[in-house]
């Protein structure tokens, strides 16, 4: 149980252009997803939080206007990179966790997106 | 908010040898650190937690310790097989819903 798909796992898009992401709780309903970006040879970085039916909290440092995230769906997340630019490729991570799944605090990992801008 | 440091951040240990990472945490309130692995390319796989009210939890060859006065944990990993070549990386917990991630250990096994 307690599985997160995600999609595209990869995706190669021009620079200017809008690349979507989802994230899918398979087996759950997850009530608060997250998603996160790694470079290379780096840590996971949170980007934001969101809460079904919410708005998404954002970190510091982190363009809302330009990564747009939808959670309308308790099985459902999506990441738009909005105008991508070269600098914006990375690899994308997107968690998500729920009541009655596992422990309280733990969240369960997509597969990620590794995403790159010509 | 929560600060998680980590290392070292690379780590080369002979097969069968053990292996020993840790993490520091800012938080006096932090109460949950899970370790994970990370193969190139592949997502966080959780292979330990712990929770702030025990000092030690096992499971198999590996282990965690936990020192809230410290505010640093560890992960043990003993018996070392080249399947343990990864980058693990330590977290705390901000606010009761974000992981904050360590900078990452790349462990690699010398057969």
């Amino acid at each position: 149980g307690a599985v997160v798909s995600q999609h595209p796992s990869w995706v190669i898009c021009k620079s200017g252009t809008s690349v979507k992401i989802e994230c899918r709780s398979l087996d759950f309903q997850a009530t608060t997803m997250f998603w996160y970006r790694q470079f290379p040879k780096q840590s996971l970085m949170l980007m934001a939080t969101s809460n079904e039916g919410s708005k998404a909290t954002y970190e510091q440092g982190v363009e809302k206007d330009k990564f747009l995230i939808n959670h309308a769906s308790l099985t459902l997340s999506t990441l738009t990179v909005t105008s991508a630019h070269p600098e914006d490729s990375s690899f994308y991570i997107c968690s998500a966790r729920g009541p009655g799944v596992a422990g309280v605090n733990e969240q369960f990992f997509g597969p990620g997106t590794r995403l790159t801008v010509l | 908010g929560e600060n998680v440091e980590q290392h070292p951040s690379t780590l080369s240990v002979q097969e069968g040898d053990s292996a020993v990472i840790k993490c520091t945490y800012s938080d006096s309130a932090s109460n949950y650190f899970p370790w994970y692995k990370q193969e190139l390319g592949k997502r966080p796989q959780l292979i330990i937690d712990i929770r702030s009210n025990v000092g030690e939890k096992k499971d198999q060859r590996i282990a965690v310790t936990l020192n809230k006065t410290a505010k640093h944990f560890s992960l043990h990993i003993t018996e070392t097989q080249p399947e343990d070549s990864a980058v693990y990386f330590c977290a705390g917990i901000q606010g009761a819903q974000k992981l904050v991630f360590g900078q990452g250990t790349r462990l690699t096994i010398n057969p």
